[in-house]
């Protein structure tokens, strides 16, 4: 089946400071992808979505200077939290879908602690 | 985008075939309904996608009615390792590869296997 792979798998870093996560379609071209936050016992919050080569359109409420995500390739799609703050703590999950695909395959997440 | 309605919680012994019904009133003609798994701090697992009628893998079965307004999710045989959090999704499909694919999350079934 399809891979995509996040990285890293967790992260600790200091409020204030910004962190980056990447997401890769290891054996197929991802021409959309998909960036989701989980909260505890939570379901996942779509937060935005991205086409290679053109702007993420986000979802109502989330802050897109705050979330950035480039989808620069058809396989790496990166977001980047910025000036991180403690209630940005959260479970950070990517999905990638094949061109012509009717599955969206997802990553393993990534646990963010701001502290 | 389609709304969908499952229950809270399942609880199953070994051994049973587990049947979880989602209910998607307003699903569109040209939406597919996928189910997911999703494991603590993993990211979901996709199980089975269907548009009409029933589809069978390795893993479980999905019965869709002609009308298309719920689809049960069906696995044979649980084992404890099935326990987990079980999501519907209903979302268009869009054959370029771009656009409105777009894939949200309701609370989903979280199904407790009991020896």
């Amino acid at each position: 089946g399809a891979v995509v792979s996040q990285h890293p798998s967790w992260v600790i870093c200091k409020s204030g400071t910004s962190v980056k996560i990447e997401c890769r379609s290891l054996d197929f071209q991802a021409t959309t992808m998909f960036w989701y936050r989980q909260f505890p016992k939570q379901s996942l919050m779509l937060m935005a979505t991205s086409n290679e080569g053109s702007k993420a359109t986000y979802e109502q409420g989330v802050e897109k200077d705050k979330f950035l995500i480039n989808h620069a390739s058809l396989t790496l799609s990166t977001l980047t939290v910025t000036s991180a703050h403690p209630e940005d703590s959260s479970f950070y999950i990517c999905s990638a879908r094949r061109q012509g695909g009717t599955e969206a395959f997802f990553g393993q997440g990534t646990r963010l602690t701001v502290v | 985008l389609a709304k969908t309605t499952q229950p809270i919680s399942m609880d199953s012994y070994e051994g049973q075939e587990v049947n979880i019904t989602c209910s998607h009133n307003n699903i569109a003609t040209n939406d597919y309904i996928t189910w997911y798994q999703q494991f603590p701090s993993q990211g979901p697992r996709f199980i089975i996608q269907g548009y009409k009628t029933k589809v069978t893998n390795e893993v479980a079965s999905l019965f869709i009615p002609a009308d298309r307004k719920s689809s049960t999710l069906s696995l044979p045989r649980v084992s404890l390792s099935d326990t987990a959090v079980y999501y519907c999704l209903v979302g268009a499909i869009a054959y370029s590869g771009a656009g409105s694919y777009q894939l949200t999350f309701g609370k989903g079934t979280k199904l407790s296997v009991i020896p």
